[in-house]
């Protein structure tokens, strides 16, 4: 059983698409998580939600767009995608936000081209 | 704001031999210290944290990390590498106040046979 699921695994479109990544993760956590991986590797957060509410909105463009219906689903949108966004986006999971330091379980990512 | 630093990009080293893996921080309060190893085309996978007690951290396949306050430092170590242990890996650090979890740049790790 894979923890934490995303699809699709590689996605490749044009210059001004709208597109969705899925998330799920089946370990009962409570926040979840989207990372963007850029081409050099460095990786930087996005969105985070905890128990549906989101709680971490770092500058992202406003075509990104998180959705998160129930605690195991976070989906990102991304209208008009733009040669910049071409990168891996990758899912994470967590216990919580609390004072143990909770690891996160990440996806296995999504590659995603833009042409 | 907290940050990390890795400062090699590169680590080459012969199976058997030491290997570590630098990192040192920056946040304005206490730290949680992380390492993360990521495999090609995977996502990371947790290898240790540092929350608070003991500065020398075990951790998974062997790994073990050293925190050092008067340093900012928590390198990354494992006494005999293996070809195994060839992969991409992040410092992470979050300070006790926020949310966020900072990651370094990644320093990847070569083991020759």
């Amino acid at each position: 059983d894979t923890a934490v699921s995303q699809t699709p695994k590689y996605l490749v479109t044009q210059m001004g698409n709208d597109k969705s990544i899925k998330c799920e993760q089946n370990l009962g956590h409570d926040t979840m998580y989207w990372y963007k991986q850029d081409s050099k590797k460095f990786l930087k957060i996005m969105f985070s939600y905890n128990n549906k509410e989101l709680i971490i909105n770092e500058t992202v463009p406003n075509r990104f767009s998180p959705k998160s219906p129930d605690k195991a689903h976070l989906n990102l949108h991304i209208n008009s995608l733009e040669l910049g966004d071409s990168a891996v986006y990758f899912c994470a999971s967590s216990q919580g936000l609390g004072p143990r330091g909770e690891k996160l379980f990440f996806g296995s990512g999504t590659q995603l081209s833009v042409l | 704001a907290q940050s990390v630093a890795q400062p090699e990009d590169q680590v080459n080293v012969a199976e058997g031999n030491p290997l570590t893996v630098k990192c040192t921080y920056s946040v304005s309060g206490n730290p949680y210290l992380f390492w993360y190893v990521q495999y090609p085309n995977r996502g990371l996978q947790f290898l240790l944290k540092y929350i608070t007690g003991d500065n020398l951290v075990k951790g998974s396949y062997g790994f073990e990390a050293e925190f050092n306050k008067s340093q900012t430092s928590f390198h990354l170590k494992k006494p005999s590498a293996l070809v195994s242990d060839s992969a991409l890996y992040f410092c992470a650090v979050r300070d006790l106040r926020d949310y966020k979890l900072s990651f370094g740049a990644g320093t990847t790790v070569t083991v020759r046979a």
